[in-house]
């Protein structure tokens, strides 16, 4: 149990058009979902914390007209970067918070992650 | 302020030795604490956890950490390291709604 998946594993788009990355928890509900940012080599950065039918909450630093968060059901959130630059090239992982009485609180489950490449 | 110190960038074991992982973390309560691993371009895979109660917790792959309140440590430990234990592993706390990673160590298994 507690499967996170992402669609898709990988993408490749030329710099300016946008990109959307799909989060879903398979066998369990999550109000609360979190994309995180991993550069080569590098630990993993939270960008956002997605929240079902509220606006998602955004940590210092990231621009969130550029990275748009929806998480409209209890099973899925979206990660759509605008107009991508090659700057913008990650490896870009989801996790989700089974709601309380599935899973131990505050245990996240993650997604495989995407890999954007922005040319 | 939370926060989690993996003090080695890459350890080097040879395969069948014994290995232990660094953690230490600061935060003003009762941490939860997690071991996740990482394959190359891949995502993460939660190794154990602990909240409470027995201070060695067992885990998958046969790895195991102690939990030490009086070093702030959660290290993680494997008898006999593998060839396929080789990836990236992060140490990370659980506050506020939010999980705080260390930088990661980089395990190597030599031959």
């Amino acid at each position: 149990g507690a499967v996170v998946s992402q669609h898709p594993s990988r993408v490749i788009c030329k710099s300016g058009t946008s990109v959307k990355i799909e989060c879903r928890s398979l066998d369990f509900q999550a109000t609360t979902m979190f994309w995180y940012r991993q550069f080569p080599k590098q630990s993993l950065m939270l960008m956002a914390t997605s929240n079902e039918g509220s606006k998602a909450t955004y940590e210092q630093g990231v621009e969130k007209d550029k990275f748009l968060i929806n998480h409209a059901s209890l099973t899925l959130s979206t990660l759509t970067v605008t107009s991508a630059h090659p700057e913008d090239s990650s490896f870009y992982i989801c996790s989700a918070r089974p709601n309380l009485g599935q899973g131990s609180y505050n245990e996240q489950f993650f997604g495989p992650g995407t890999r954007l490449t922005v040319l | 302020a939370q926060s989690v110190t993996q003090p080695d960038i890459h350890i080097t074991v040879s395969e069948g030795a014994s290995l232990e992982l660094r953690c230490n973390y600061s935060y003003g309560a009762t941490p939860y604490l997690f071991w996740y691993v990482q394959s190359p371009g891949q995502g993460l895979q939660l190794l154990l956890k602990y909240f409470s109660g027995d201070t060695l917790v067992q885990g998958i792959k046969g790895f195991e950490a102690e939990f030490k309140r009086s070093q702030s440590s959660f290290n993680l430990r494997k008898p006999s390291v593998h060839w396929s234990d080789a990836a990236e592993y992060f140490c990370a706390l659980s506050g506020f709604q939010k999980l705080v990673f260390g930088t990661g160590t980089r395990l190597l298994v030599s031959p």
